[in-house]
């Protein structure tokens, strides 16, 4: 059973600061990974999706890797922003065919000060 | 731009009540999911569906029941409603296919609270 870990589980940094989210899957067998970000009480936005085939994903001051051999993915944040204060959901895919459910790890809260 | 909305942000019920959820999407995607999200628990999945009538249960089904009449909408049933359902509910939805590499996308979910 596919199992997704997020490391660190909670994130304080200055503003300005470039930072580094971590997660983790223990069956490389993925379609494909995606990061998402929740404000409090709100749904999921997604930010960034990385097929199985591809190494990185970049957004504006987002990148997101991939490297599937290991099961580990980073999320890299630059010129943290106190708006970018939110949880961090990394879920990867298992299959395309119909039915295929992400499966989440528990998130990383990120919290930028000004 | 995808939408995927859900028909309530909060809800009060009592325990007993039969609950209905409500999720529709405006982009023609197969799959439908249904989530609790409880504090340190993470996101469980409840039920998905992934055609008009098809259902499949996730990791959590029991106490709920889901009903997709239309390929656009998606309901979530708590057949008699208990206390320990209390909880935050996310609708989501997605391509298969050749589409697949497509994202997941959330409704703003629903705070359910059962007293």
């Amino acid at each position: 059973k596919q199992e997704v870990t997020q490391i660190p589980a909670a994130l304080s940094v200055p503003e300005g600061e470039n930072l580094v989210l971590n997660c983790s899957f223990t069956d490389s067998a993925i379609y494909n990974l995606q990061w998402f970000r929740q404000d409090p009480g709100k749904g999921l936005t997604s930010l960034l999706l990385i097929q199985s085939s591809q190494r990185e994903q970049t957004s504006g001051r987002l990148n997101a890797s991939l490297d599937k051999s290991s099961g580990r993915s980073t999320l890299y944040i630059a010129a943290s922003q106190p708006g970018d204060s939110a949880t961090y959901l990394c879920a990867v895919r298992t299959a395309e065919t119909s039915g295929s459910r992400l499966t989440f790890g528990e998130g990383t809260q990120l919290t930028v000060n000004p | 731009d995808v939408k995927v909305t859900q028909s309530s942000r909060y809800l009060v019920k009592r325990t007993g009540e039969k609950v209905f959820l409500e999720c529709v999407q405006d982009m023609d995607h197969e799959n439908m999911f249904w989530y609790r999200q409880d504090p340190g628990l993470g996101l469980r999945l409840i039920y998905f569906s992934y055609d008009v009538k098809m259902k499949e249960k996730g990791d959590i089904p029991e106490g709920y029941s889901v009903s997709r009449e239309k390929k656009e909408r998606f309901s979530l049933i708590l057949e008699s409603a208990s206390t320990n359902q209390t909880s935050m509910y996310l609708c989501a939805s997605t391509h298969v296919g050749s589409y697949s590499n497509q994202p997941q996308h959330f409704g703003d979910g629903t705070r359910l609270s059962i007293l």
